[in-house]
């Protein structure tokens, strides 16, 4: 495997089930991210881990919990969620600290397609 | 609030014409900036980046940046149908900051 993937690539969902998203770099990478994609709105950073410590959380709802139990994994688990929820989320990853003036240059993975029923 | 301003379009040129991308951010310490490709259905993918004003060039794709302005572009030569997609303009405030502000995109359909 090379790159950013993302597991699974589709998913449906009932408003009480709970599931959970996972993304393996494989770039070396020290940075994971979450972004959400909704139709007609821009990326929207959700979670941002450094050297595995959550180092950034964009006001999101606790019904997502992400973990990081190394720099190589990133989950984003669900419960309870709601059909507003249903998205395209992608995770990315960077190497924090990169030289020549190009810091945070992010690599995506494929995307999970949630659909909440 | 950092912002990213982008032509949803979309914009139509014909095949083997250039298209013009534009972008402008309103945060003037921004350092970095990137353009992504994203096909319907996609994730993005990225084509360029550029964190100094002037011109960057790689094959048949040119970045511009000026930061009086605080305007980048991308320009795509000699255009054909695969290039149709939406460009993502994404901005990187520096160090310290993990965040990458995304405009909405530019959908580019490129007519054969």
């Amino acid at each position: 495997e090379t790159g950013v993937t993302q597991t699974p690539r589709h998913l449906v969902m009932g408003m009480t089930n709970k599931k959970s998203l996972k993304c393996e770099q494989h770039l070396g990478h020290n940075a994971m991210y979450w972004y959400k994609q909704s139709a007609k709105k821009p990326l929207e950073l959700m979670f941002v881990y450094s050297l595995e410590e959550r180092v950034e959380n964009n006001s999101v709802p606790s019904r997502f919990s992400p973990e990081c139990p190394n720099s190589s994994h990133l989950f984003l688990h669900l419960h309870t969620l709601q059909p507003e929820d249903s998205a395209l989320y992608l995770c990315a990853s960077s190497q924090e600290g990169s030289s020549g003036g190009v810091g945070e240059t992010q690599y995506f993975g494929p995307g999970t397609r949630l659909l909440v029923l | 609030q950092k912002e990213v301003e982008q032509n949803s379009g979309p914009l139509s040129v014909p095949e083997g014409a250039i298209a013009s991308l534009n972008c402008t951010y309103s945060d003037r310490g921004s350092q970095s900036f990137f353009w992504y490709r994203q096909y319907s259905g996609k994730s993005p993918e990225l084509i360029m980046f550029i964190y100094s004003n002037g011109d960057k060039e790689d094959g048949r794709f040119t970045a511009q940046l000026n930061k009086a302005s605080q305007y980048v572009s991308l320009l795509i030569r000699d255009s054909q149908p695969s290039d149709s997609a939406t460009y993502l303009c994404a901005v990187y405030s520096g160090a310290g900051s993990y965040q990458l502000t995304f405009g909405k995109g530019t959908k580019l359909s490129v007519i054969p």
